[in-house]
């Protein structure tokens, strides 16, 4: 059974970024469409990011466009996503994921607040 | 985006008794290649979700045969045959048929 590790969350000021990092293993990562989510505190699972199995095609949800990118590096096993322009009501953990949802990782959060 | 509407958002039930929820789409679900890529979680509160049921009724790996999941196009359910007290928690729809990828709006389990 595979497993992902995410890192990079914390505390953040409005109008900040990050980078969030995903290490992969366990699985044909290579082979897999991968996701990032977000779950604001008391919310649902949001899917905010998709990208293919070689990084070349990316889907983002509509409230957050403009401020993401997700890349992957499939030499190194990683998953990555930045998001810019950071406001309070970002504020959740993020998960990464494979496409449907098999495996997920036990989250980072990311808080933005002054 | 595709919306997954859920109903009931809240759904209180007794132990041994059965349980159903569904989860309608905005838009039909069947990709281009004739697959349905339609997946129901379950998620305890401090826990990442997990998958259940893949592709409208294919259970996941170590999940009881009390849970089944059916539907097609637009419309699907997740039933379980008798509730017991580890099913409690909040379970979402999931389709990545279209992406993003979304979510149903979940249904919290009261038992």
């Amino acid at each position: 059974e595979g497993q992902l590790v995410e890192s990079g969350g914390g505390l953040v000021q409005p109008g900040g970024s990050l980078r969030l990092s995903c290490a992969a293993s366990g699985f044909m990562f290579s082979n897999s469409y991968m996701a990032w989510v977000r779950q604001a505190p008391g919310k649902g699972p949001e899917c905010v990011a998709n990208i293919n199995e070689d990084g070349s095609q990316t889907f983002y949800v509509d409230s957050m466009k403009g401020r993401l990118t997700i890349s992957r590096d499939n030499a190194k096993n990683f998953l990555y996503l930045e998001i810019s322009s950071l406001r309070a009501d970002d504020t959740a953990v993020f998960y990464c994921t494979t496409g449907w949802g098999k495996i997920w990782g036990q989250g980072t959060m990311v808080t933005v607040s002054s | 985006d595709v919306v997954l509407t859920q109903s009931p958002l809240s759904l209180p039930v007794t132990l041994g008794q059965p349980a159903s929820i569904s989860c309608r789409s905005s838009q039909s679900l069947v990709s281009s290649d004739g697959n349905t890529f339609f997946h129901w979680f379950h998620q305890r509160p401090g826990q990442s979700p997990r998958r259940l049921i893949y592709k409208i009724s294919n259970r996941d790996s170590g999940v009881p045969d009390r849970f089944s999941g059916s539907g097609s196009g637009t419309d699907f359910t997740l039933k379980i045959s008798r509730v017991e007290a580890e099913d409690a928690g909040v379970y979402y729809c999931m389709q990545s048929t279209h992406l993003p990828s979304t979510f149903g709006q979940g249904t919290k389990l009261e038992i």
